[in-house]
């Protein structure tokens, strides 16, 4: 168990749907990353939060949005499904601030998300 | 490009031999490069972290190499057990970048 907590751990949705997937941080970090995973392309980083601040964003396309919020508590919201959105979703809580700290990442059990 | 290369793609072995698994990386700038253990379904789990003044980090079982000259890193395991099985994913970071390549799947038969 990494202490690291997300909700829901399985959802099923039409395309064209919004949904939010949700991350709790382990106990003292401040920083929040998410990922997405999918068969085809592997893990990839979609955005980092450090402490309520977007500190960084990858390849997270503009349906998708993130916040965190003053509890350290992160929100990933997802809207205007397509299938390909289709992917299991990680959060990731580290004690670094920046992404290139030696901090250590703990994963989550991560969100699968299917669009049908 | 900043890319990370992973080989072999897929490897099978027998439970307590060992295994050395590959890892080129063309990111740049460079800060650290991770290896994770990721079980089918689960989140990945941190083994490593090196910079690039680290030639070598261990994790009992679990030794990295990283040739910051070359760009190139490996993962060596030892005396494999069968709950070596899984994915092992290599992540280089740097300014503000993550990239992941895409894995190797061991499997360990009995």
């Amino acid at each position: 168990d990494s202490g690291v907590t997300q909700t829901p751990k399985h959802l099923i949705t039409a395309t064209g749907q919004r949904v939010t997937l949700r991350c709790s941080p382990r106990s003292g970090d401040l920083s929040v990353y998410w990922y997405q995973q999918s068969l085809d392309q592997g893990l990839q980083f979609l955005i980092h939060y450090y402490n309520g601040e977007e500190r960084a964003k990858g390849n997270i396309l503009e349906r998708f949005s993130a916040q965190q919020f003053p509890d350290l508590h992160s929100e990933l919201n997802l809207s205007s499904l397509e299938l390909g959105d289709s992917a299991l979703y990680f959060c990731a809580s580290s004690a670094g601030q920046g992404m290139s700290s030696y901090n250590e990442q703990f994963f989550g059990p991560g969100t699968r998300l299917t669009v049908l | 490009k900043n890319q990370v290369e992973q080989s072999p793609q897929s490897l099978i072995i027998l439970e307590g031999k060992n295994c050395t698994l590959q890892c080129n990386y063309t990111v740049s700038p460079f800060s650290n490069l991770r290896w994770y253990k990721q079980d089918t379904g689960r989140g990945p789990v941190s083994l490593t972290i090196m910079t690039f003044s680290e030639n070598t980090k261990s994790n009992g079982r679990y030794t990295a190499t990283l040739d910051a000259d070359t760009k190139q890193s490996s993962l060596h395991i030892t005396a494999s057990q069968l709950s070596d099985s899984a994915s092992y994913i290599c992540v280089v970071t740097g300014g503000d970048k993550i990239i992941f390549g895409k894995g190797t799947r061991l499997h360990i038969l009995p």
